[in-house]
């Protein structure tokens, strides 16, 4: 299958700093892309669906000015956590889509981010 | 709204088979997946059937649809050590045209040597 990267793997940051996860699609075009937060033994549950060139629909109870997300090419979306409490550390997983909702999603290995 | 649920925990013995149970409510379902994952990883889509079918196998994996009882299910066959992981099925409502998946909470398959 496709190969989608999120980088990084994890990453610790203090109270109060932003912090940048970057979600690549290594060797197709991803129209789509969809952010997860997934907290310990619960399941995955969306953020926010973004297309390239446009703004990402957030679901709701997502607070868009905290959670940045940007889908500014068809192989790069950044979500930044902006000024990261410790009740955002999660572990969160993206997603990219190369077509219709017919079309696999492929899943990044996820970001653990703890922030203390 | 959507709603999928499973069973949180699972546990057989190598060799066995392992059946694990997910139900959702959203009769407009036009896929419905299974995906893998392994502790501190991704997901990795196992299967996937269409709404239309009532089965569909992939060597070890048997998955079964019940879409009158919306019921749907994952049989794993001789079941591996490896094969322990948390499994999520998933849905997509056809209405969905972005194609977002809602998943179920997990099951933890815990298989014993």
């Amino acid at each position: 299958g496709a190969v989608v990267s999120q980088h990084p793997s994890w990453v610790i940051c203090k109270s109060g700093t932003s912090v940048k996860i970057e979600c690549r699609s290594l060797d197709f075009q991803a129209t789509t892309m969809f952010w997860y937060r997934q907290f310990p033994k619960q399941s995955l549950m969306l953020m926010a669906t973004s297309n390239e060139g446009s703004k990402a629909t957030y679901e709701q109870g997502v607070e868009k000015d905290k959670f940045l997300i940007n889908h500014a090419s068809l192989t790069l979306s950044t979500l930044t956590v902006t000024s990261a409490h410790p009740e955002d550390s999660s572990f969160y997983i993206c997603s990219a889509r190369g077509g219709g909702s017919d079309t696999e999603a492929f899943f990044g290995q996820g970001t653990r981010l703890t922030v203390v | 709204g959507e709603d999928v649920e499973q069973s949180l925990f699972l546990s057989v013995r190598e060799g066995d088979s392992s059946v694990i149970n997910c139900t959702y409510t959203d009769s407009s379902s036009t896929y419905l997946y299974w995906y893998k994952q392994e502790p501190g990883a991704g997901l990795q889509l196992l299967t996937y059937i269409f709404s239309n079918m009532d089965m569909k196998q992939d060597q070890r994996l048997t998955v079964l649809l019940n879409k009158k009882d919306k019921h749907l299910s994952l049989r794993i066959a001789d079941t591996q050590t490896g094969d322990s992981a948390i499994y999520f099925c998933a849905e997509t409502p056809l209405w969905n045209q972005g194609g977002k998946l809602i998943f179920g909470q997990g099951t933890e398959l815990s298989v014993k040597p």
